[in-house]
């Protein structure tokens, strides 16, 4: 089993929707998560933390809840330009210096 | 302007021709690291350094080669490639671990026939 697991997708979104992706996480010691944005053939960039209590920045909410092992990120009034892969980021089990990588989810707007 | 460089973007190489990816950052972060993605699975971890003469390996390893002689440059070296390394290669960095955010440079296509 990965130790982290996204849908691969892709999901193909109208734009205006909102959408909510899951990641699920093996490590249970986890505890740091964040939720990466990837374009294309381009590097990885930090789209927002994932802490315990929830947090939002505009679109964009993640939730973790550590009973289920689970992150889920929502967007809401998608735009075009959110149209990327989005990657889960968790904590090494045993590790303090180490990130474990879901593969990605895959999300393409359409007008 | 803050950022992650590396060098070169793209390299198409012959197997067993010794290469060696650069990379710098100019935010003086204590922590850098490579990466290799490969379709359909999540960026693997090749080596991290938590700071300057301290390396360790991440989760792959296996033929590949790093050091960290100052803060700003960690560069990978590909003793010998094969063509189980051709992948895009990530250099990223942060300020002091992986509970703050990784900054990447812009990637680095590598072919080995």
């Amino acid at each position: 089993r990965k130790e982290v697991e996204q849908d691969p997708g892709p999901f193909n979104v109208p734009e205006g929707a909102t959408v909510a992706f899951n990641c699920t996480y093996s490590n249970s010691a986890s505890q740091s998560f964040f939720w990466y944005r990837q374009d294309c053939r381009k590097e990885p960039k930090l789209l927002m933390s994932v802490y315990s209590s929830g947090n939002e920045d505009g679109r964009f909410t993640a939730q973790l809840n550590r009973a289920s092992q689970y992150i889920s990120l929502l967007i809401r009034d998608s735009k075009l330009s959110d149209s990327a892969t989005y990657l889960c980021v968790v904590t090494a089990m045993d590790s303090n210096y180490q990130l474990i990588w879901g593969a990605g989810t895959k999300l393409i707007i359409k007008p | 302007e803050a950022q992650v460089t590396q060098n070169p973007r793209y390299l198409i190489t012959v197997t067993g021709k010794k290469l060696t990816v650069t990379c710098s950052q100019n935010m003086n972060h204590e922590y850098m690291s490579w990466y290799r993605q490969d379709p359909g699975l999540g960026l693997r971890q090749i080596y991290y350094s938590m700071n300057v003469e301290v390396t360790d390996k991440g989760d792959v390893p296996e033929g590949y080669k790093v050091s960290r002689k100052e803060k700003r440059n960690f560069p990978l070296i590909l003793e010998s490639p094969s063509p189980n390394q051709t992948s895009l290669y990530f250099c990223a960095s942060s300020l002091w671990g992986v509970d703050t955010e990784q900054y990447f440079g812009p990637g680095t296509r590598l072919t080995v026939t």
